[in-house]
């Protein structure tokens, strides 16, 4: 079965640095995507990033920005820049197929003023 | 925009109840969801449905069930509930069709099972 693994369960970050954040997975697939969603306090999660598997050009959204490493089944996320608005949990998510997503423990970020 | 929403952000309800939870989204999305939270273990998948009546068991199904009588609704059904089903719970929705469609979630729900 695939699973999702987030080594940190918290970080924090001064406002206007740059914090990256960890995740690796393990699938026996080669078609997948993997996704990074943000749960602010609020608790409605929103996606912050997608990247395809079979496509070997990290992905980026503004500020955020991925490091994959397919052989490594690593998927960090960079987030520049930090804001106070940042703060939240982010949570790594795999997903192979139709159904569910899968996704890993989370971690919380501090942005620090 | 995609709008998911749950019958309640919070609920408190007795061990041996029957317990609803509601979810509705408004963008014809066929896939829709049903997770649990817990700190330190993320989202779990209960169930999914990916069309009317349709359902199949996700990770922890155990001691739920799930009900798909129209498109727009999925209801989350816990017929006895015990007080290890204190939790965040979290209902999104997709489109069919590619894997790389995100899913949209709702609010959530936090149940407490006293």
């Amino acid at each position: 079965a695939q699973t999702v693994t987030q080594s940190q369960p918290e970080m924090s970050v001064q406002e206007a640095e740059t914090v990256t954040l960890s995740c690796t997975y393990d699938t026996s697939e080669s078609d997948y995507y993997l996704f990074w969603y943000k749960q602010p306090p609020s608790r409605q999660m929103i996606l912050v990033i997608r990247q395809e598997a079979y496509k070997q050009q990290n992905a980026t959204e503004n500020r955020f920005s991925v490091n994959f490493q397919k052989a490594a089944k690593s998927f960090s996320l960079k987030i520049s820049d930090s804001q106070l608005g940042d703060a939240a949990m982010y949570f790594c998510a795999y997903r192979s197929g139709p159904w569910g997503t899968r996704f890993g423990a989370g971690t919380r970020l501090t942005v620090k003023p | 925009d995609v709008k998911v929403t749950q019958s309640s952000r919070y609920l408190v309800k007795r061990t041996g109840e029957k317990v609803f939870l509601e979810c509705v989204q408004d963008m014809d999305h066929e896939n829709m969801f049903w997770y649990r939270q817990d700190p330190g273990l993320g989202l779990r998948l209960i169930y999914f449905s990916y069309d009317v009546k349709m359902k199949e068991k996700g990770d922890i199904p155990e001691g739920y069930s799930v009900s798909r009588e129209k498109k727009e609704r999925f209801s989350l059904i816990l017929e006895s509930a015990s007080t290890n089903q204190t939790s965040m719970y979290l209902c999104a929705s997709s489109p069919a069709g590619q894997i790389y469609n995100e899913q949209f979630f709702g609010p959530g729900t936090r149940l407490t099972v006293l």
